[in-house]
């Protein structure tokens, strides 16, 4: 079973390049959530959604920060424009919940460093 | 404010030694309590689910303290494998996303 797969890996940009990030999750879990990772403030909930529809998306650090869910089997992160301090690993996770929230299954992460 | 907070460490100790990492938790209401592995340059992965009885996998013991809000996880005779960032997760209620505290680093050495 192929597990929650992000795209890309690892990107390396410069500053003011819009980023687009994305996650396809494992077939017939319905939540999906995008991380962000840092060594200071560790794994920090950005948005996510239950059956495509975003919950809460407080933890988008600002405008310039997006991602939508246009069907069950992908999400996309857009950053635009990056910011040196936007550098992170990305982890997208997806789950089944019924009642509770369900195991959380990660994504190997992207790693990205805007320069 | 729902907080998880953990003792970042390192923990270094020797193959076979017993080491425990505590998490306190913020809010008594919470319902579910997790500890997630992260390797180095990895994916967090559930390590094991904490139940109020305490719960055992193996090596792994993980216990609840609902009257003083935190939970802890016990390794017995480590294992140079077991050097990893264990993360302390709670689920404040089936509604909201699970809540994860920074994380301990333990290494383990030969």
């Amino acid at each position: 079973d192929a597990g929650v797969i992000q795209s890309p890996r690892h990107e390396v940009t410069e500053m003011g390049q819009e980023v687009t990030l994305r996650c396809k999750p494992i077939s017939g879990h319905n939540s999906l959530f995008w991380y962000r990772q840092t060594m200071m403030r560790g794994l920090e909930l950005l948005i996510y959604f239950n059956n495509n529809v975003p919950i809460d998306d407080s933890g988008m650090p600002e405008d310039r920060f997006s991602a939508k869910m246009p069907n069950a089997s992908f999400s996309t992160l857009k950053i635009q424009p990056s910011e040196p301090r936007d550098s992170a690993v990305y982890f997208c996770a997806s789950s089944y919940r019924q009642g509770g929230t369900g195991e959380l299954f990660f994504g190997e992460g992207s790693r990205l460093t805007v320069l | 404010r729902k907080e998880v907070e953990q003792d970042p460490g390192p923990f270094n100790v020797p193959e076979g030694a017993t080491v425990a990492f505590n998490c306190t938790y913020s809010n008594s209401a919470s319902q579910s309590f997790f500890w997630y592995r992260q390797d180095c340059r990895k994916e967090p992965k559930l390590l094991m689910s904490v139940y109020s009885s305490g719960n055992e996998d193996g090596r792994f013991t993980a216990q609840l303290n609902r009257a003083s809000q935190y939970i802890s996880l016990l390794i017995r005779d480590s294992k140079l494998s077991d050097s990893a960032t264990y993360l302390c997760v709670v689920d404040y209620s089936g509604n909201t996303p699970l809540v994860f505290g920074k994380g301990t680093r333990l290494s383990v050495i030969a």
